[in-house]
C-alpha cells in the first residue's frame, strides 16, 4: 500500500488561501468517499479538520473546506491565518484488506 | 471528555519488545475501534492496525504482520500496542486513535492520543 502523494510544502500570506493536493488510486481516494484531514502542529498529535471528504468536526473553523476529484483529494485553507501553520495529512479508506493509508504530508507556511 | 491517554516514553535495545498502553475516559470503549498510527523522526503517519475493543478482533498492516500484536483490557478501559524484534527504524512516536465502530464505521480518527516516543538504539 502506497502512501498518498501530497505537495512537499506550500504557503501563502495571511489572508490568502491555499490548496493542498491528495494523490491516490482508483482503490483508495478514488474507489470511496472516505478521506480524512489532519492537521499536526510540531510536537503535537494530529487533530481532524475534514472527514468523508468535505465535512467539518464540530469546532473546525469553515475556512477549511475539502474536495474529491478522480483519485484526487483536496483541503482548502481560506483566509490563511497564522495559526494555520502546521502539517496536514489526508487519510483514505481503502478497502477490507488494507484499511487505510494516509499521505505524505504538506507543510503549511504562513509568509 | 473523551481523552486517550497513553503510556510514558521507552527505550529499548535491538531485537526487544515493547508495549505502549492507551487508556480511554469518556466514553463506552467497546463502541469505538482503536487504531495505532506511528511517526518516524521527521516522517509522515503511517496505519500499523486496529483493535476492536469490543470482541478482540484486529486487523494489522501488511508491513507489521508476525511482529505487531493488538490487545485490549475492558475492566481497565485500555488498549495495548506490542512490537517485538525492535529495530532503530522503529524509533517513531506511537499513537492511538480513535474511531466510531458498529454497524457503520466512520473511516475516520476523531480523537488520538498524545503520543508515545520509542527510542530504538543499543
Amino acid at each position: 500500500q502506497s502512501a498518498l502523494t501530497q505537495p512537499r510544502s506550500v504557503s501563502g500570506s495571511p489572508g490568502q488561501s491555499v490548496t493542498i493536493s491528495c494523490a491516490g488510486t482508483s482503490s483508495d481516494v478514488g474507489g470511496y468517499n472516505y478521506v480524512s484531514w489532519y492537521q499536526q502542529h510540531p510536537g503535537k498529535a494530529p487533530q481532524p479538520m475534514i472527514y468523508d471528504v468535505s465535512k467539518r468536526p464540530s469546532g473546525v473553523p469553515d475556512r477549511f473546506s475539502g474536495s474529491k476529484s478522480g483519485n484526487t483529494a483536496s483541503l482548502t485553507i481560506s483566509g490563511l491565518q497564522a495559526e494555520d501553520e502546521a502539517d496536514y495529512y489526508c487519510c483514505s479508506y481503502a478497502g477490507t484488506t488494507y484499511p487505510y493509508v494516509f499521505g505524505t504530508g504538506t507543510k503549511v507556511t504562513v509568509l | 471528555q473523551v481523552q486517550l491517554v497513553q503510556s510514558g516514553a521507552e527505550v529499548k535495545k535491538p531485537g526487544a519488545s515493547v508495549k505502549v498502553s492507551c487508556k480511554a475516559s469518556g466514553y463506552t470503549l467497546t463502541t469505538f475501534l482503536i487504531h495505532w498510527v506511528r511517526q518516524a523522526p521527521g516522517q509522515g503517519l503511517e496505519w500499523m492496525g486496529v483493535i476492536n475493543p469490543g470482541g478482540g478482533s484486529t486487523k494489522y498492516a501488511q508491513k507489521f504482520q508476525g511482529r505487531v500484536t493488538m490487545t485490549r483490557d475492558t475492566s481497565t478501559n485500555t488498549v495495548y500496542m506490542e512490537l517485538s524484534s525492535l529495530r532503530s527504524e522503529d524509533t517513531a512516536v506511537y499513537y492511538c486513535a480513535r474511531e466510531k465502530g458498529g454497524a457503520a464505521p466512520a473511516k475516520n480518527f476523531d480523537y488520538w492520543g498524545q503520543g508515545t516516543l520509542v527510542t530504538v538504539s543499543s
